[in-house]
């Protein structure tokens, strides 16, 4: 079975900093690429960040760009994103969930995501 | 940046009656669009890519159209574990990724 599951979460104050983790599983994870999408609290769906299979490739979203550090261990079958400077407006339940992938040879880039992780809750407060 | 802007932002249905969701995207973004549903603590759920195809396990109740910048995402027959938040997203032009602010379909 296909599962991703994120780990890390909880309660930090405003400045502070937090290591958000997701473990794969049932899958090819070191071939997939990779994201973390956050959704504040009655809010919709952000994305936040995105790493490609080798980990060479990494974009963010502007309101996360050089706070947010997003990298994977393709050994561990873990993806990682290290939150720095941390917000009240960070707070939010924080997604991995797979994208794209490369098979012999060929890469497909334009993919949805899927599966998602059951998520983990960042709290930004003091 | 694709601004995605799906409508209603609820939408009020009987079970057993049909639901039509709209999604358009700001330019077009062929057909590379998905649609997720949510349910109250859980995590989205992928239901179509493609703007018509079904994922795994998802029943065929749940049909996808569209193309461009125009997309719908139709229930034939609601169930009672249909009654969640739909999400649109497109993965063309990224990044960013881009979701629809979502719709929440509710029970009449």
């Amino acid at each position: 079975e296909v599962q991703l599951v994120e780990s890390g979460g909880g309660l930090v104050q405003p400045g502070g900093s937090l290591r958000l983790s997701c473990a794969a599983s049932g899958f090819n994870f070191r071939s997939y690429e990779m994201n973390w999408v956050r959704q504040a609290p009655g809010k919709g769906l952000e994305w936040v960040s995105y790493i490609s299979s080798s980990g060479s490739t990494i974009y963010y979203a502007d309101s996360v760009k050089g706070r947010f550090t997003i990298s994977r261990d393709n050994a561990k079958n873990s993806l990682y994103l290290q939150m720095n400077s941390l917000r009240a407006e960070d707070t939010a339940v924080y997604y991995c969930a797979r994208g794209g992938y490369c098979s012999g040879g060929s890469c497909h880039y334009l993919t949805p995501f899927d599966p998602w992780g059951q998520g983990t809750l960042v709290t930004v407060s003091s | 940046e694709i601004v995605m802007t799906q409508s209603p932002a609820t939408l009020s249905v009987s079970p057993g009656e049909r639901a039509t969701l709209s999604c358009r995207a700001s330019q077009s973004v062929s057909s590379n669009l998905a649609w997720y549903q949510q349910k109250p603590g859980q995590a989205p759920r992928l239901l179509i890519y493609g703007a018509s195809t079904r994922a795994t396990g998802i029943p065929a109740r749940f049909s996808g159209s569209g193309s461009g910048t125009e997309f719908t995402l139709t229930i034939s027959s609601l169930q009672s574990e249909d009654f969640a938040v739909y999400y649109c997203q497109q993965y063309i032009n990224w990044p960013p990724y881009t979701f629809g602010q979502g719709t929440k379909l509710e029970i009449k």
